[in-house]
């Protein structure tokens, strides 16, 4: 069985503050991980797409890295805003000969407060 | 570009009652599809997949089932709801590359009463 981890399951900062949490997966027959955001009742919107070891990634406030050899990827949001309240999901893309799929973790929800 | 869209977005069923999920892409040809659910307090589960036409693969037992009577037609079914059934749920295509990028419609809330 394939598991993804995420921590913290929640987090609540204030404004302002830098935050960062983990995704773990499997470290052997890496191919792809992706981040995603998730707002409550709208579709997952796609951060970012991981596919080589040391790959860091960053799109405004927020960055990513990624380490193939231990299993894990690091999100990290700089100065939050309340607009960051999501929930930040990891997915792990596991190619299986025209049946790929991706195993998401169960998301990091973080609450950011004015 | 590809588009992608499920319906209804939201819908109120009483238990033993069937349910229709509709899900189509346009935009590009023989993609992978997918039906995702999120349950109360749960992550993203992966229900169906289907690499084709009349082609589906589940990935968990349920009261749930899936149909794929067009190329860019998914459809998630029940004959009959349980409470356990609640939760949103999410189709969604897969990009060609290899590395597996998922497009997501807009999710439809179910709720069984």
């Amino acid at each position: 069985i394939l598991n993804v981890e995420q921590s913290p399951q929640s987090l609540h900062v204030q404004e302002g503050d830098s935050t960062n949490f983990t995704c773990s997966f499997p470290s052997s027959n890496f191919y792809a991980l992706h981040w995603y955001r998730w707002e409550t009742a709208k579709s997952p919107e796609a951060l970012f797409v991981m596919t080589l070891n040391g790959d860091e990634k960053k799109k405004g406030r927020i960055s990513a890295t990624l380490n193939t050899k231990e299993g894990y990827s690091y999100l990290y949001i700089k100065g939050s805003q309340p607009e960051d309240s999501a929930t930040y999901l990891c997915a792990f893309f596991k190619p299986r000969g025209g049946s790929e799929k991706l195993v998401f973790g169960k998301g990091t929800k973080l609450t950011v407060n004015p | 570009s590809q588009t992608i869209h499920q319906w209804p977005a939201t819908l109120v069923q009483p238990v033993g009652s069937p349910l229709s999920l509709e899900c189509t892409v346009e935009g590009t040809s023989n993609p992978n599809l997918y039906w995702y659910r999120q349950a109360a307090g749960r992550g993203l589960q992966l229900l169906f997949y289907s690499v084709g036409i009349g082609q589906i693969s589940s990935e968990v037992p349920q009261n749930l089932s899936a149909s794929r009577p067009q190329d860019r037609q998914f459809i998630l079914s029940s004959k009959k709801l349980l409470l356990s059934d609640s939760g949103f749920y999410l189709c969604a295509w897969m990009d060609a590359s290899y590395t597996g990028e998922l497009f997501f419609g807009e999710g439809s809330r179910l709720t069984v009463l």
